[in-house]
Formats: structure tokens, C-alpha cells, sequence
């Protein structure tokens, strides 16, 4: 089956914009991972899904940051007011469910946020 | 809260060589812990994982890790690279529903 999209693939934007990063989980997985991976590191947690509500939110830098996931299935994550430093790949994951972390995670192949 | 350290950030071996790709995590509890990789172009997968049970766990393409509990470590192995094992690999362990990345390893096999 598909495995988990992400669209746009590569987003150039300029400082202070406003942009949008969309992901379409793995059908029927009700858990959604938003990470930010910025050159040279692993993975940074940002914000996780169980169905419709955030269930950790913990890792958002900042109130520029939120994202949505209004029906349980696709998720948006939106970044006000951009600044060089958000630039990073914006990775996307689902599983089927969260289990204390036993659950594989599946990755999307990314978001290349690019803020000049 | 947990952690995990790779030591090695870059390693270059030739074909055939063995690899050993170093990861230690935190906490000293119950530890669930992941290998993931990324190809060149491609989207992180799964390589293996530990739970519980046999220390010693085996994943896809012939890799392995043991988990040793006194170490803090879960370090992966494979007797002999292919240069297709060209990739970046992370270490992470799981906090509550989501994963703590290691720093990554890249590693480059000569043909």
C-alpha cells in the first residue's frame, strides 16, 4: 500500500512569510509524528498525534508553530512569521497506534523548508 | 528523560569489512530501543528493533545490534558491508508515544 506522503517535496519562502507543510499518514494509522531534521543531526521531536488531539506537543520551539489534524488522517503543520532558522527537512511519520513507543514508526520522505 | 549518543559521526570502510556503529542511551530502566537508516534519497525506515527477550536482535539486510544492559548500549553490527550500505543510521529510543533521535552516523563503503 502507499506509504506516508508529504507535500510540497522542497518550499522556498522568504522571512516572515507564512507557510504550510501537509502530510497524508498511512491509511488506517490513527497516530501522526511531526519531526524536524536540520543538516548534520538526527530527527527532533516536535509534535504527535493520537486521532484528532495533539497528544504531546512538547516539542513546538515556539507559538510560530502549530499544526492541525482536524479529521484524523491528514495533518498540517504551519509555521508563522518564518525565520532562517526554521529552515530544516520537516519529516512526517504514522503508526498505527501509540503504544509507550513500541510502535515501528513510518516516515514520510520529507518537507524541504528552505527560508531565505 | 532519555537520551541517546552516537560517538561515530562519519565512518568509511571498504567492502567486506565489519562494522560496528556505536549507540548509548540514559536511562537505566526499561529500555526500548531502534535502529533506523536512510539511503541516500530515500526516507527513513526501520532497520531492527529491541523490546525484550533475546539481547541479541536481528534485522533486515544482515544487520544486528545487542542490547547490553551494563554498557547502556545497543551498538549494530554487520560482518561484511555491501557499498549499497552507504546510508546514515540513527539510534533512537522511545520517550512516551515519540522517538529521541541520535546525532546519526553516516557511513561510506568504498567499492
Amino acid at each position: 500500500g502507499a506509504g506516508v506522503s508529504q507535500t510540497p517535496s522542497n518550499k522556498v519562502t522568504e522571512k516572515g512569510k507564512y507557510v504550510e507543510l501537509r502530510c497524508d499518514p498511512i491509511s488506517g494509522h490513527t497516530a501522526l509524528y511531526w519531526y524536524r531534521q536540520s543538516l548534520g543531526q538526527g530527527p527532533e521531536f516536535l509534535i504527535y498525534f493520537q486521532g484528532t488531539g495533539a497528544a504531546d506537543d512538547s516539542g513546538l520551539p515556539n507559538d510560530r508553530f502549530f499544526a492541525v489534524r482536524p479529521e484524523g488522517s491528514v495533518s498540517t503543520l504551519k509555521i508563522q512569521r518564518t525565520e532562517r532558522g526554521d529552515s530544516a527537512v520537516y519529516l512526517c511519520a504514522s503508526s498505527p497506534r501509540t503504544s509507550g513507543g513500541m510502535e515501528t514508526q513510518y516516515f514520510g520522505p520529507g518537507t524541504r523548508l528552505l527560508v531565505l | 528523560a532519555q537520551s541517546v549518543s552516537q560517538h561515530n559521526h562519519h565512518v568509511i570502510l571498504s567492502e567486506a569489512a565489519s562494522l560496528e556503529l556505536g549507540c548509548n542511551y540514559s536511562y537505566g530502566g526499561t529500555v526500548n530501543l531502534f535502529w533506523y537508516v536512510q539511503y541516500p534519497g530515500q526516507h527513513l525506515q526501520l532497520l531492527l528493533k529491541y523490546f525484550s527477550g533475546d539481547p541479541l536482535v536481528k534485522g533486515i539486510k544482515g544487520f544486528e545490534a545487542e542490547f547490553i544492559k551494563s554498557k547502556f548500549s545497543f551498538n549494530l553490527r554487520k560482518p561484511s558491508v555491501q557499498w549499497s550500505d552507504t546510508a546514515e543510521y540513527f539510534c533512537a529510543v522511545p520517550q512516551g508515544g515519540k522517538l529521541i533521535f541520535g546525532q546519526g552516523t553516516e557511513l561510506s563503503v568504498k567499492p
